[in-house]
C-alpha cells in the first residue's frame, strides 16, 4: 500500500538534545512537507521541498533543518535552538497539481513530541 | 500577508441536520481550496477539493466557492455523530516551481446525538 510513514510516533526529549523525526514516502511523489501543528490551532509550515538536493524554509524554520537526499525520504531535525519544539508534527506530500493531479496533500500519521 | 480564516467553533449541531462551515482566504491568486477533516490526535484526511466557482457535491458533502467574494464553505448534510471532528480550511497557490499549501485554524464541529 502507498502512503507515508513517519516515525516514531511518540518522542519525548530532554532540554538541549537535537532529534530527528523521519518520513518517508512511497507514493513517488516529488513535494514533501513538515507542518507543526500546536492544540487547537492550524497547520504551520516548517520547510517544503519540491525536488531531491533541494528545500525551502516555511514560515517556522527557525531551529529546525531538514535534507532531501532521497525523493522518498524527507528527515526532520528539531535542534536545541529550537525554544518551544512540544507539538504535533506532521509529514505530507503531493505530486502536484495540473492534468489528472489533484494537487491535493497526503499526510503521515504524525510524530508527537514531547519536551521533559 | 497569506490568510485563511476559520471560525474557532465549536459548532454544534443536532444530528440530521445541516453543518455549514466558512473560510476566507486573503490571496487573489489562490487557485485550489481543500477541506480536510482531523480527529483528534489523528492527521488531517481529505473531504474535498474545489477549483472552479459554483458548487461541488461528493455523498452528504458540498464544496462551495465563490473567488469573487474569496470565500469557501463546505456544507455536511444529514451530519452524524462520526462528522464530529476538527475541518482544516487550506488554499493553495502555485509560486515559482512549487506549490504552497495555506491552512486555516480550524472550526470545531460537534453533532450532537
Amino acid at each position: 500500500d502507498g502512503g507515508i510513514t513517519q516515525s516514531p510516533k511518540y518522542l519525548f526529549r530532554k532540554e538541549g538534545q537535537n532529534v530527528t523525526l523521519s518520513c518517508e514516502q512511497n507514493l513517488n511523489h516529488d513535494a514533501m512537507y513538515w507542518y507543526r501543528q500546536d492544540p487547537g490551532q492550524g497547520l504551520r509550515l516548517i520547510y517544503y521541498s519540491q525536488i531531491v538536493n533541494d528545500f525551502q524554509k516555511g514560515d517556522i524554520a527557525e531551529g529546525y533543518s531538514v535534507s532531501r537526499e532521497k525523493k522518498e525520504s524527507f528527515p526532520l531535525t528539531v535542534t536545541s535552538a529550537q525554544k518551544n519544539p512540544t507539538a504535533f508534527y506532521l509529514c505530507a506530500s503531493s505530486m502536484g497539481s495540473g492534468g489528472a493531479n489533484t494537487g491535493e496533500l497526503f499526510f503521515g500519521e504524525g510524530s508527537r513530541l514531547t519536551v521533559l | 500577508q497569506k490568510e485563511v480564516e476559520q471560525n474557532s467553533g465549536p459548532l454544534s449541531v443536532p444530528e440530521g441536520a445541516i453543518a455549514s462551515l466558512n473560510c476566507t482566504y486573503s490571496d487573489r491568486g489562490s487557485q485550489s481550496f481543500f477541506w480536510y477533516r482531523q480527529y483528534s490526535g489523528k492527521s488531517p484526511e481529505l473531504i474535498m477539493f474545489i477549483y472552479s466557482n459554483g458548487d461541488k457535491e461528493d455523498g452528504r458533502f458540498t464544496a462551495q466557492l465563490n473567488k469573487a467574494s474569496q470565500y469557501v464553505s463546505l456544507l455536511i448534510r444529514d451530519s452524524q455523530p462520526s462528522d464530529s471532528a476538527t475541518y482544516l480550511c487550506a488554499v493553495n497557490s502555485e509560486r515559482n516551481y512549487g506549490q504552497n499549501f495555506v491552512f486555516g485554524p480550524g472550526t470545531r464541529l460537534s453533532v450532537l446525538p
